[in-house]
């Protein structure tokens, strides 16, 4: 596998349920970020992390719970969503969040909540 | 606080055209500026990346122009094709101490058709 990949690539889950979303980048990068991107709206930051050390909370909700065991891997936990949190989610990385390294992103994973 | 506007949120045109989009954002102070294009249900791919000391970037039929002093940037296509339909998405890259932020714009949904 090359690039930034996403998994899954679609999931569809009840408000009571908990998921995870993974991300894994092969391009040797320090820098990981989640993005949420909503119908009509444009693509918002949510989390950064660099070297592992998450550096960016966007005013996130709690029930979103991103977690960064390494630089090649990227989890965001989900529990207790609502229905307005449906969106695609993208997950990019780069060499370094501090700078303005171009960010690399992935295919993203559409998420539906019932 | 940045914002990001393009026009016109959706364009269509007949195989061949040459094309403009549209961009603009409210605080001058850019590092740079990307144009990214995103096909349905996908993630983002880098089309061109404008420095805040460059007018222009060119990649194939593709032409991106940027007056940072007046906050504008246009994409140009010329001779368009039905594979270039897709998403058009501009965001401009913070120049202060976040300048990783990338800050992106709704898109412009393009069609060409054949």
């Amino acid at each position: 596998e090359t690039g930034v990949t996403q998994t899954p690539r679609h999931l569809v889950m009840g408000m009571t349920n908990k998921k995870s979303l993974k991300c894994e980048q092969h391009l040797g990068h320090n820098a990981m970020y989640w993005y949420k991107q909503s119908a009509k709206k444009p693509l918002e930051l949510m989390f950064v992390y660099n070297f592992k050390e998450q550096t960016e909370n966007n005013s996130v909700p709690s029930r979103f719970s991103p977690e960064c065991p390494n630089s090649s891997h990227l989890f965001l936990h989900l529990h207790t969503l609502q229905p307005e949190d449906s969106a695609l989610y993208l997950c990019a990385s780069s060499f370094h969040s501090g700078l303005a390294y171009e960010q690399y992103f992935g295919p993203g994973t559409r998420l539906t909540v019932t | 606080k940045q914002e990001v506007t393009q026009i016109p949120a959706a364009l269509s045109v007949p195989e061949g055209e040459n094309l403009v989009l549209n961009c603009s954002f409210t605080d001058s102070a850019i590092y740079n500026l990307q144009w990214f294009r995103q096909d349905p249900g996908k993630g983002l791919t880098s089309l061109l990346l404008i420095q805040s000391s460059q007018r222009e970037q060119t990649s194939g039929r593709l032409n991106a122009s940027l007056d940072k002093s007046s906050g504008r940037s246009t994409l140009y296509i010329a001779a368009s094709q039905p594979g270039d339909s897709a998403t058009y998405l501009c965001a401009v890259r913070g120049s202060g101490g976040s300048n990783y932020k990338l800050t992106f714009g709704k898109g412009t949904l393009l069609t060409v058709n054949p």
